[in-house]
């Protein structure tokens, strides 16, 4: 499994769109990356998956550059609820997902 | 919708007590995995199984078992609870055989405390 660097914390305002770049820098060439987002006292919910370029769907968008080293999760205008931890993870084919510790994504009024 | 069910949102137990969390699926999964999480630690994995009867260890197994004798329900046993394993536990299931290609569906957690 690759391992990912994410910055341990962010802070936004509402209606603002807000990028969370992860670095993979040991992605390799079946890899897919992966997106979650987990509110207080809940469970991670898969947000989204790419592969290369850009995939976008109801609750995000992902950009992965051609080398596929770094991809950025953003979410357009984001609200109070928006308000988690976002965590970025790479792999394909294995038995087992690992976890790092994620962005702490604060959204202030 | 896919729903996760963990037996317990709050649990309390006493040092040495042997204590069952119980995960339930209602979605035919074939994987489940059961995860702990800790401030500052993130989420590590603690077993998980791609089918009945198959179990898997994770990272950090010691002092867990776990058992899945149907397939929509997995359960995490502490043989004997100790302070350490106070902790929210996390219950997951896939549709694939490969965790890394698939949605991961969560429970809410259970919230064990150790006394």
């Amino acid at each position: 499994l690759a391992k990912t660097t994410q910055p341990i914390s962010m802070d936004s305002y509402e209606g603002q769109e807000v990028n969370i770049t992860c670095s993979h820098n040991n992605i390799a060439t079946n890899d897919y990356i992966t997106w979650y987002q987990q509110f207080p006292s809940q469970g991670p919910r898969f947000i989204i998956q790419g592969y290369k370029t850009k995939v976008t769907n109801e609750v995000a968008s992902l950009f992965i550059p051609a080398d596929r080293k770094s991809s950025t999760l953003s979410l357009p205008r984001v609200s109070l609820s928006d308000t988690a931890v976002y965590y970025c993870l790479v792999g394909w084919g294995d038995d087992k997902i690992i976890f790092g510790k994620g962005t702490r994504l604060h959204i202030l009024p | 919708d896919v729903k996760v069910t963990q037996s317990s949102r709050y649990l309390v137990k006493r040092t040495g007590e042997k204590v069952f969390l119980e995960c339930v699926q209602d979605m035919d999964h074939e994987n489940m995995f059961w995860y702990r999480q800790d401030p500052g630690l993130g989420l590590r994995l603690i077993y998980f199984s791609y089918d009945v009867k198959m179990k898997e260890k994770g990272d950090i197994p010691e002092g867990y078992s776990v058992s899945r004798e149907k397939k929509e329900r997995f359960s995490l046993i502490l043989e004997s609870a100790s302070t350490n394993q106070t902790s929210m536990y996390l219950c997951a299931s896939s549709l694939g055989l490969k965790a890394t290609n698939e949605k991961l569906f969560f429970g809410s957690g259970t919230q064990l405390s150790v006394l």
